[in-house]
């Protein structure tokens, strides 16, 4: 079973619009963070923010939000007024870190583009 | 900012030949990690280091990779006898070690290219 899954291979959206990307995740370890990066086109990996599996409340970054539903294990970023740079393939990833793993398991991406 | 570099950005190979492939890590972080990411898919781990030593590593990682550190600043991956299939972009990673929030940090990558 795929531990992480990103459903939208691709997503539009209006520039200053708000945006969610989809992520849902599949893991019985009870201890594990989630993280969000994007990749512009250049091909770097950009870290844009990350929630524990412990936290209360929903993690946030500047225009960047997760919006973590743990009974539902999902945890979906939210991009609030979209701008142009903001096309690029985003990165749901997971970290189990039962065992003291460090690896991340990421999924197939989406790819978001932001229209003028 | 501090930032994780890779050298070089682009390097092209005869199938057969052995490739080096560094990287210079943010300079106070514990951990390093190597992914890839062939063309069109998802980013895949293949190693993780720590105290000089592989603390994990996937199953892509067989015999015809290593790892080194051979200086306080680099981290290097080495590909023995390339394969076409080796063609891919390799993400060189760090991270502090600071248990569950621990994030990784990636470099700008290198794009390999068997031919």
């Amino acid at each position: 079973a795929q531990k992480i899954t990103q459903t939208q291979p691709g997503m539009f959206v209006q520039e200053k619009e708000a945006v969610t990307l989809d992520c849902t995740y599949d893991t019985s370890d009870p201890s594990y963070g989630l993280f969000w990066y994007k990749q512009p086109s250049s091909g770097e990996m950009i870290f844009l923010i990350y929630q524990g599996s412990y936290d209360q409340q929903n993690a946030t970054e500047g225009r960047y939000s997760l919006n973590f539903q743990k009974a539902r294990k999902s945890a979906n970023l939210v991009i609030s007024a979209s701008q142009l740079g903001d096309s690029a393939m985003y990165f749901c990833a997971m970290r189990e870190v039962s065992g003291s793993a460090r690896q991340l398991t990421f999924g197939s991406g989406t790819q978001l583009t932001v229209l003028p | 900012e501090p930032e994780v570099t890779q050298t070089p950005s682009h390097q092209v190979t005869q199938m057969g030949q052995e490739v080096i492939l560094r990287c210079v890590p943010i300079s106070n972080h514990l951990y390093f990690y190597w992914y890839r990411q062939i063309l069109g898919q998802k980013v895949e781990f293949l190693v993780s280091f720590y105290n000089n030593e592989i603390s994990e590593k996937s199953e892509i990682f067989d015999d015809q990779f290593s790892v080194e550190r051979p200086d306080g600043s680099n981290f290097t991956l080495k590909i023995r006898s390339t394969k076409l299939e080796d063609s891919a972009m390799y993400f060189c990673a760090s991270s502090p070690g600071q248990g569950l929030t621990d994030t990784q940090y990636f470099g700008p990558g290198t794009r390999l290219t068997v031919l």
